[in-house]
């Protein structure tokens, strides 16, 4: 069974501090990661994506990738309220290009 | 530019109905994606359509359909309804498929079947 796993929170963040949201997948040959922000009644939109180990920075937003642990991470820095949202992960790990989707981190930003 | 849009916004059916929910890519994308998001979990994957042809297909029954059309746009047809059938259903568009594919979501379709 291919998964994704997040905590779902939520994730109460002080504004201004630094929101840590994590995930893990269980096939160990997915190439592809990606991170999602929804926020309530809307659709997901694109963040971030990650393809090779180690840390990716845009903005205010760092993705980190770690395949041997089979994880992957989403640091926001100086965290605002509007960053309030839940945040998936999604990965490709199927020849097929399907994303496997992880359930969503609830993160509030708290003023 | 105009991003990808669904029709019709919100739906309401009882059980054992049909409904048909429409999608139209970002112009230049020629991948189409449907997916079923029940509240609080992440989406689920039924069906992409690349070039008017199936490139996968989600677990979903056969009660679920889809097609592309000359154009790029797409439909989803469910069939024979269900209460479980109640969701957001997310079309997203993309260039090509691929592993690097990134999904551009319209506003998506909330069905509730009653």
């Amino acid at each position: 069974q291919k998964e994704v796993e997040q905590n779902s929170g939520p994730l109460s963040v002080p504004e201004g501090a630094i929101a840590s949201l994590n995930c893990t997948y269980s096939d160990r040959g997915s190439q592809s990661f990606f991170w999602y922000r929804q926020y309530s009644g809307k659709s997901p939109e694109l963040i971030m994506s990650i393809y090779s180990n180690g840390d990716k920075e845009d903005g205010r937003f760092t993705a980190q990738l770690n395949k041997a642990s089979q994880y992957v991470s989403l640091l926001i820095r100086d965290s605002q309220p509007s960053d309030s949202a839940t945040y998936l992960c999604a990965v490709n790990m199927d020849s097929n290009y399907q994303l496997i989707w992880g359930a969503g981190t609830k993160l509030i930003i708290k003023p | 530019d105009a991003g990808v849009t669904q029709s019709p916004t919100h739906l309401i059916k009882t059980r054992g109905q049909q409904v048909t929910l429409r999608c139209s890519p970002i112009s230049g994308h020629k991948s189409v994606s449907w997916y079923q998001q029940v509240l609080g979990q992440g989406p689920q994957f039924i069906f992409q359509y690349y070039e008017k042809e199936e490139r996968g297909r989600g677990n979903f029954p056969d009660r679920f359909s889809a097609r592309q059309f000359p154009n790029y746009s797409s439909e989803l047809n469910v069939n024979a309804l269900l209460l479980g059938d109640s969701a957001l259903y997310l079309c997203a568009s993309s260039a090509v498929p691929g592993t690097d594919e990134k999904l551009f979501f319209g506003s998506g379709t909330q069905l509730s079947v009653l």
